[in-house]
């Protein structure tokens, strides 16, 4: 198993730019979710997912967009990109009904100039 | 509003001896609680548990304890090794026992471990 994967490992943008952040569990959860960390921060969620086409806001959504057409496969897109979404972005699966251990990916460095 | 306080950033501690790792909360309504660790450039990973129904969960070398009425937990490391250095989390969520997809994280706290 890989576990959670994600990618790009890092990225700059450009103010206003968009792209996708990728994110892929093969342990076959049903819960999906999207952090980020920002310097001498905890993590904040942004997005989750309980499944496949079902997804809802976390804590700081402004300025991303998720969909979840797979139980594999949880992108984030930034749309516009400002430096204020400078950050590392995580993503991690869970199994609900157990004892509520989320699995982290490595993680996407992302700057945003 | 910090839900979730991890009011020490740093800790450092001699191997071999006991580390401890606080962490206090504000929200009554939580009442399951996890201890992650993580190394640079890693993503986190799951250390450790528990319950608000219990006061004490042990695992090797860790041991988490909670007091509800002070709304703080502890971590303790026993006896601590470099291998441990990292930054802790402490998290919380409402959901104990069932699905949790909301956790609430604190700031961390980056203990190391001197050899």
């Amino acid at each position: 198993n890989a576990g959670v994967t994600q990618t790009p490992k890092f990225r700059i943008l450009k103010i206003g730019q968009s792209m996708t952040l990728q994110c892929t569990q093969d342990m076959n959860h049903n819960y999906m979710y999207w952090y980020r960390q920002d310097p001498g921060m905890g993590l904040k969620l942004i997005y989750y997912s309980v499944g496949a086409g079902i997804t809802d806001k976390g804590e700081v959504p402004n300025g991303y967009n998720v969909s979840r057409s797979t139980t594999e496969d949880f992108p984030l897109r930034l749309e516009l990109a400002a430096p204020s979404q400078t950050s590392v972005y995580f993503c991690a699966s869970s199994r609900p009904h157990e004892k509520d251990e989320q699995f982290f990916g490595p993680g996407t460095r992302l700057t945003v100039l | 509003d910090q839900q979730v306080k991890q009011n020490s950033p740093s800790l450092s501690v001699q191997e071999g001896r006991i580390s401890i790792l606080n962490c206090d909360y504000t929200n009554s309504m939580f009442d399951y609680f996890l201890w992650y660790k993580k190394y640079p450039a890693e993503g986190p990973t799951f250390l450790i548990s528990i319950s608000s129904i219990k006061d004490k969960n042990e695992d090797g070398r860790f041991t988490v304890f909670l007091n509800k009425s002070a709304k703080h937990l502890s971590l303790h490391i026993v006896p601590s090794q470099p291998g441990d250095s990292a930054v802790y989390f402490c998290a919380a969520s409402g959901n104990s026992g069932g699905s949790n997809y909301k956790l609430t994280f604190g700031k961390g706290t980056l203990l190391t471990v001197n050899p």
